[in-house]
């Protein structure tokens, strides 16, 4: 079974320009997480998707940040415009059980830098 | 609010010998707790998790960890080090309010083992 996986591994851009993340996550997997480490600190949770719908989005820092997960499989993290301080690695995880049993699964990360 | 101490940024010991990694826990009620390990250029993989019950999980790779209510502690240990065990190790914890599903990390602790 393949595990979470993202694209692309490594972004660099300039400021000012839009980067878009994607997560795939593992197949069947209604809950779909994105979290960012930035500048070697903890990591810290974004938002949450319960298949398509937006659970928890109380980890978004400002609203040049726009994730989607339509259809309830994929999601697409949106930067736009990118600041310096979005530069670090965001991770995707995902899950399927609910309650005390569930264990998030984590992706790879992209690592983002913004010049 | 809820908070995860990882009180060492980098941990050394010799192959062969044992070793803890550090973590103590912030949150209200009881909490679910969480290692997980990132090893050079890959993602994060989870180790192990204690959710109720005895206080000491074991988990992949060898690694246990000991849940301490009073000490508020969740210490990551393994009887014998590998040098295929030096990655990044990261503490977590989640509420058990079911509204909220959301890791807290710490900020990680580098595990450095010597041959």
């Amino acid at each position: 079974e393949a595990g979470v996986t993202q694209f692309p591994s490594h972004s660099v851009i300039e400021k000012g320009q839009t980067v878009t993340l994607r997560c795939d996550p593992i197949s069947g997997h209604d809950n779909l997480y994105w979290y960012r480490r930035v500048m070697g600190k903890e990591i810290k949770f974004l938002l949450h998707f319960v298949k398509e719908s937006k659970q928890d989005e109380s980890g978004m820092p400002n609203n040049r940040f726009l994730a989607e997960r339509t259809g309830g499989t994929y999601s697409t993290l949106k930067v736009q415009p990118a600041e310096l301080e979005d530069s670090g690695v965001y991770f995707c995880a995902s899950s399927q059980e609910f309650g005390f049993q569930e264990t998030q699964y984590f992706g790879p990360g992209t690592r983002l830098l913004v010049l | 609010a809820q908070s995860v101490a990882q009180p060492e940024d980098q941990v050394n010991v010799a192959e062969g010998n044992p070793l803890t990694v550090k973590c103590t826990y912030s949150v209200s009620g009881n909490p679910y707790l969480f290692w997980y390990v990132q090893y050079p250029n890959r993602g994060l993989q989870f180790l192990l998790k204690y959710i109720t019950g005895d206080n000491l999980v074991k988990g992949s790779y060898g690694f246990e960890a000991e849940f301490n209510k009073s000490q508020t502690s969740f210490h990551l240990k393994k009887p014998s080090a590998l040098v295929s065990d030096s990655a990044l190790y990261f503490c977590a914890v989640r509420e058990r309010d079911m509204g909220r599903r959301a890791l807290t990390f710490g900020s990680g602790t580098r595990l450095q083992v010597q041959p």
